[in-house]
């Protein structure tokens, strides 16, 4: 069975870069889609972006261009790099697996990212 | 995109009843709906797919309808490990997807 485990500083400052790994185990990266979400008791569930396995990524607008999916292949892990961050990006970061990029069958536990100085 | 709203926020039911979960889309998403349980300590695991088919391993005591902008997730016999967080997210048409903000549920 597929597990996912979401790494990354637990603290950010503002104005940097938040930088999360996603290590995938039980399977292939290959032939799925991998999307980032994220939960804050602000906002809720946030769409972040996904990334196929040929590399194609679709991102969420409303993030203004600050967010970079990638994928790591022989080391199976997708990675999340969110620029200049401020409070607001302050949320527990999920990565998950979906066949068809749509609903996610596989979620990992979540990491929580804060952003203060 | 849609906007998703669920109700009640929080539900309160004794092991055995059933429980009856709401989303509403704010504009309609077809079938394209899935629901999710979370547990504290625990990924989100799907439960339904496109409105009303359970994904794999499900029990047959979680069923989902609906279509359009109104959805259910209906829980029959209650058991205590079925007290979590259960939150739906539309995949309509294009991305980004778009989530509820959830029904807690406890089971007592």
């Amino acid at each position: 069975q597929v597990q996912l485990q979401e790494s990354g500083p637990g603290l950010v400052k503002p104005s940097e870069t938040l930088s999360l790994t996603c290590s995938v185990s039980g399977g292939s990266i290959s032939s799925y889609y991998w999307t980032w979400i994220r939960q804050s008791p602000e906002k809720g569930l946030t769409w972040i972006g996904f990334i196929y396995s040929t590399g194609s990524t679709i991102y969420n607008p409303s993030l203004n261009g600050r967010v970079t999916i990638s994928l790591d292949t022989s080391k199976n892990q997708i990675s999340l790099r969110l620029t200049s961050v401020t409070a607001a990006d302050t949320a527990v970061y999920y990565c998950a697996r979906g066949f068809y990029g749509d609903y996610q069958d596989a979620w990992g536990q979540g990491t929580l990212v804060t952003v203060s100085s | 995109e849609a906007v998703m709203t669920q109700s009640p926020a929080t539900l309160s039911v004794s092991p055995g009843e059933s429980a009856t979960l709401s989303c509403r889309a704010s504009q309609s998403v077809t079938s394209n709906l899935a629901w999710y349980q979370h547990k504290p300590g625990q990924p989100p695991r799907l439960l339904i797919y496109g409105a009303s088919t359970r994904a794999t391993g499900i029990p047959a005591r979680f069923s989902g309808s609906g279509s359009g902008t109104e959805f259910t997730l209906t829980i029959s016999n209650l058991q205590s490990e079925d007290s979590a967080v259960y939150f739906c997210q539309q995949y309509n048409n294009r991305p980004p997807w778009t989530f509820g903000q959830g029904t807690k549920v406890e089971v007592k």
